[in-house]
């Protein structure tokens, strides 16, 4: 059964750094791209960042571009997300999901760590 | 950048009823679309890819259709536990979503 069980998220001051991360089992983790999407509160969907099999490409949505980086270690079947300059609108629930096809389904999706901003 | 609108905003509905939802691209993603269903207080859930594909484990009331621009998430039959709000999704972008609330 694939499961994806995200971590790290809580209340963290504007402008601090927190890393997220998610361990996933089940499948072949190195065999898949790996992708983070948020939730705002109320809100919709917003895709983060994807990171391809091995790390060596990665791709951020422009709202956290140059402050967010992702990261992945095979080794140990986990994702991880690492936050910089943290801004209040950057709260959200953020989802780690497994990425297949060409147009990024994300086909299994972790429960959720909730990051809150603080200004 | 392509831009996926959904309607309608809010769809209620009754058990039993049919309930029809519209996804539609500001430029062709050929069959490059999926749906999903998020519950309240859940995280989302693949329910169709590719246009047209049931995810695994997905009751057969939910079918999806279209091509290009114009895609429709259909529920045939609307059972209480369909309470949700379903987005559809093309690449790095993602509809707003419509909520589908039972009567």
């Amino acid at each position: 059964e694939v499961q994806l069980v995200e971590s790290g998220g809580h209340l963290v001051q504007r402008g601090g750094s927190l890393t997220l991360s998610c361990a996933a089992s089940g499948f072949t983790f190195r065999n898949f791209w790996m992708s983070w999407v948020r939730q705002a509160p109320g809100k919709g969907l917003e895709w983060v960042a994807n990171i391809n099999e091995d790390g060596s490409e990665k791709y951020f949505g422009d709202s956290v571009k140059g402050r967010f980086t992702i990261s992945r270690d095979n080794a140990w079947d986990s994702l991880y997300l690492h936050m910089n300059s943290l801004r209040a609108e950057d709260t959200a629930v953020y989802y780690c999901g497994r990425v297949r096809g060409g147009y990024d389904v994300r086909d299994f999706w972790g429960q959720g760590t909730r990051v809150t901003v603080s200004s | 950048e392509i831009v996926l609108t959904q309607s309608p905003v809010t769809l209620s509905l009754s058990p039993g009823e049919r309930a029809t939802l519209s996804c539609r691209a500001s430029q062709s993603v050929k069959r490059n679309l999926a749906w999903y269903q998020q519950k309240p207080g859940q995280a989302p859930r693949l329910l169709i890819y590719d246009a047209s594909n049931r995810a695994t484990g997905i009751p057969t009331r939910f079918s999806g259709s279209g091509s290009g621009t114009d895609f429709t998430l259909t529920i045939s039959s609307l059972e209480p536990e369909d309470l949700a709000v379903y987005y559809c999704q093309n690449s790095k972008f993602f509809g707003p979503g419509t909520k589908v609330e039972i009567k």
